[in-house]
């Protein structure tokens, strides 16, 4: 049973670029999360898409959004790369429900030169 | 919104010695409450969950946390720690119905000592 897989697993980027980060969720799940983790922070919440839509969003730029597609799967496209955007982009599934628990995949490492 | 602090960044414990992570959350109403661990260059790993079931979670690995609401608390124990318990440990919590993220604190990187 495979769990959550993103990919690529690094990615480097200048400034002003833009970038797609993609994520296939665990099995049995429809729900697909994603959080930014800055070096040395606990991960912050971007957004969530459930049924292809954004259901809620974190405090972050229009330059961030997302997509999720009939097989539950997802993208996050960040536009405009600042330096700021360096970070772990982790993507998480679920199954419907505030209380069931997220999984989480191995990350993104996104780096902005 | 619902938040967790982490009360300590670094914890140092010796092989066998019990470990202790505290997590307090800002709540009057007992949220969803998570424990994550992290090891380096991966994602983050599910170790228990409180859903309002039992005050006392087991999770994997030999974890246990208790949930306590009098002290707005949900610390995460392990009787005794191995080398391989080395990592970052991160609390989260979600909100009862309507909100659907996961907040989460600062995190506490635990290094064990031979």
């Amino acid at each position: 049973d495979a769990g959550v897989t993103q990919s690529p697993t690094h990615l480097i980027k200048t400034r002003g670029q833009q970038v797609t980060l993609r994520c296939s969720p665990k099995s049995g799940h429809d729900t697909v999360s994603w959080y930014q983790q800055a070096l040395g922070q606990g991960p912050q919440f971007i957004f969530q898409y459930y049924e292809e839509e954004e259901r809620q969003r974190g405090n972050f730029p229009d330059r961030f959004s997302g997509h999720q597609f009939p097989n539950y799967s997802s993208e996050l496209n960040v536009n405009a790369l600042l330096l700021g955007d360096s970070a772990l982009y982790l993507c998480a599934s679920s199954s419907q429900g505030a209380n069931q628990p997220q999984h989480f995949g191995d990350g993104t490492r996104l780096s902005i030169l | 919104a619902q938040s967790v602090t982490q009360l300590g960044s670094h914890v140092s414990v010796s092989e066998g010695a019990l470990v202790l992570l505290r997590c307090n959350y800002s709540s009057s109403v007992p949220p969803y409450l998570f424990w994550y661990v992290q090891y380096p260059n991966q994602g983050l790993q599910l170790l228990l969950k409180y859903t309002s079931a039992a005050t006392l979670v087991k999770g994997i690995n030999g974890f246990e946390a208790e949930f306590k609401k009098s002290e707005t608390s949900f610390h995460l124990t392990k009787p005794s720690a191995h080398m391989s318990d080395a990592a970052e440990y991160f609390c989260a919590v979600s909100d009862l119905g309507g909100d659907y993220k996961l907040s989460f604190g600062a995190g506490t990187t635990v290094t064990v000592r031979a």
